[in-house]
């Protein structure tokens, strides 16, 4: 079946150093999604990549969107103690049904 | 305001009792999802509808149940049949527009059982 391989599952960072998260998909894809949960919250849509080799920015992360659109990247610069969170990935079902298949997610902690 | 709104934030249950868990929102989105969350765990789907009085199985399905009696609204009942149900739960809402929109979530329900 369709498997979202998201790596790694957990990092520690000292504030102010590098972090990426990396999401490997078994089909190619027509879009990905990630979202951003805060401890005790609930996951929060960052953004949405669509066309093969994209980049965007948002502030200091910057997504990825891979050549064979099978594999993407969240990379944020200089973390802050704001980054703290689970970074998940989200691709379409490739059945259909309006529905994503989230990746087990990334989980960030950042030591000031 | 619109959103997505989920209540209780807290529920506890007792053995061999049926719980639901309320789903709201007011973005008139058709699909509404019902999400599992096990600490330090992803998110696996237990339920979702696209349309009033229609719903499929997610992943996880056993010992949960839903009705979409209201495009408004997807409430979950985690029934006694479910063995292990303290999780974090979560629903979300999108638009059915082309390929698989931006979902939306609430602010969950932690159910603990007693």
């Amino acid at each position: 079946g369709q498997q979202v391989m998201q790596i790694p599952q957990y990092q520690h960072v000292q504030e102010g150093e590098d972090f990426t998260t990396y999401c490997n998909s078994s089909t190619t894809l027509s879009n990905i999604q990630w979202y951003k949960q805060r401890p005790g919250g609930h996951p929060v849509f960052l953004i949405q990549l669509v066309k093969s080799g994209e980049v965007k920015k948002q502030k200091r992360l910057t997504f990825q969107f891979g050549e064979a659109k099978k594999n993407s990247s969240l990379h944020i610069t200089a973390t802050q103690t704001t980054d703290v969170g689970t970074y998940f990935c989200a691709v379409p079902f490739s059945g259909g049904y309006n529905k994503l298949i989230f990746g087990a997610g990334t989980r960030l902690a950042v030591h000031p | 305001d619109g959103g997505i709104t989920q209540s209780p934030k807290y529920l506890f249950r007792k053995e061999g009792q049926n719980v639901t868990l309320s789903c709201e929102q007011n973005l008139n989105h058709d699909a509404m999802y019902w999400y599992r969350q096990d600490p330090g765990q992803g998110l696996r789907l237990i339920y979702y509808s696209q349309i009033v009085n229609d719903f499929q199985k997610g992943d996880i399905a056993e010992g949960y149940s839903v009705s979409r009696e209201k495009k408004e609204s997807f409430p979950l009942t985690v029934t006694s049949a479910q063995k292990n149900p303290t999780a974090f739960y979560l629903c979300a809402s999108a638009r059915l527009a082309g390929n698989q929109e931006t979902q939306y979530f609430g602010p969950g329900t932690r159910l603990l059982v007693l």
